[in-house]
């Protein structure tokens, strides 16, 4: 069973630009999330997609958006790119079905530099 | 607000020995558990995961305890070996499918 992929695996952008990360979840996963891991602020919660729906975002400017498809593939968006959007985005599945709280799978990670 | 702490940074072992992780978060209200081991440059690979009515769970060399009333885990690793070397996230289920972390252990288990 293939695992999250996500693309592209690394970029570099300029200031001011905007980027559009993809992600494939596992086969049958339903629930995408997408985090942000810098140096500094660690492991951050972006936001949650479930069958097309945003159910839970975390505490970043409306610059940062996402989207998730029928086919459960999902893609963030950043505008207006910052230095400090410099960053590994990670992408994360599970099945999350009913009340059922399951292991969550991450992928490699898309790596961001704004320069 | 959720917080997650990871005690101790950082971790040098010679190979061989036993070692302990920690991890303790302020908020109790969790549906589970997750140990994550993050190598340089990579994703996160699950280790072990531990559902909030769970004492503990194992996987070969390693075992994560829980005791949610007082808001702590611990992941054990067993007769440790150079190929441990890794970051060891511990992260925690709340509301909305939303994982907190801690802040990692760097561990190195020298030859």
């Amino acid at each position: 069973k293939a695992g999250v992929t996500q693309t592209p695996r690394y970029l570099i952008k300029t200031r001011g630009q905007q980027v559009t990360l993809s992600c494939s979840p596992i086969s049958g996963h339903r629930s995408v999330s997408w985090y942000q891991q810098t140096p500094g602020q660690g492991l951050q919660f972006l936001f949650e997609y479930f069958s097309e729906t945003q159910r839970n975002k975390g505490n970043f400017p409306g610059r940062f958006s996402g989207r998730q498809f029928s086919n459960s593939r999902s893609e963030m968006n950043v505008s207006t790119l910052e230095l400090g959007d410099s960053a590994l985005y990670l992408c994360a599945s599970s099945p999350n079905t009913g009340g059922n709280w399951n292991t969550i799978y991450f992928g490699e990670g898309s790596w961001l530099t704004v320069v | 607000k959720q917080e997650v702490t990871q005690i101790p940074a950082a971790l040098s072992v010679p190979e061989g020995e036993n070692l302990v992780l920690n991890c303790s978060f302020t908020d109790s209200a969790i549906y589970n558990l997750q140990w994550f081991r993050q190598d340089p440059g990579k994703g996160l690979t699950s280790l072990l995961l531990i559902q909030s009515s769970q004492r503990e769970q194992t996987s070969g060399r390693l075992n994560a305890s829980l005791d949610k009333s007082s808001g702590r885990s611990t992941l054990y690793i067993a007769a440790s070996q150079p190929g441990d070397s890794a970051t060891y996230l511990c992260a925690v289920l709340g509301a909305g499918n939303m994982l907190t972390f801690g802040g990692g252990t760097r561990l190195m288990v020298k030859p």
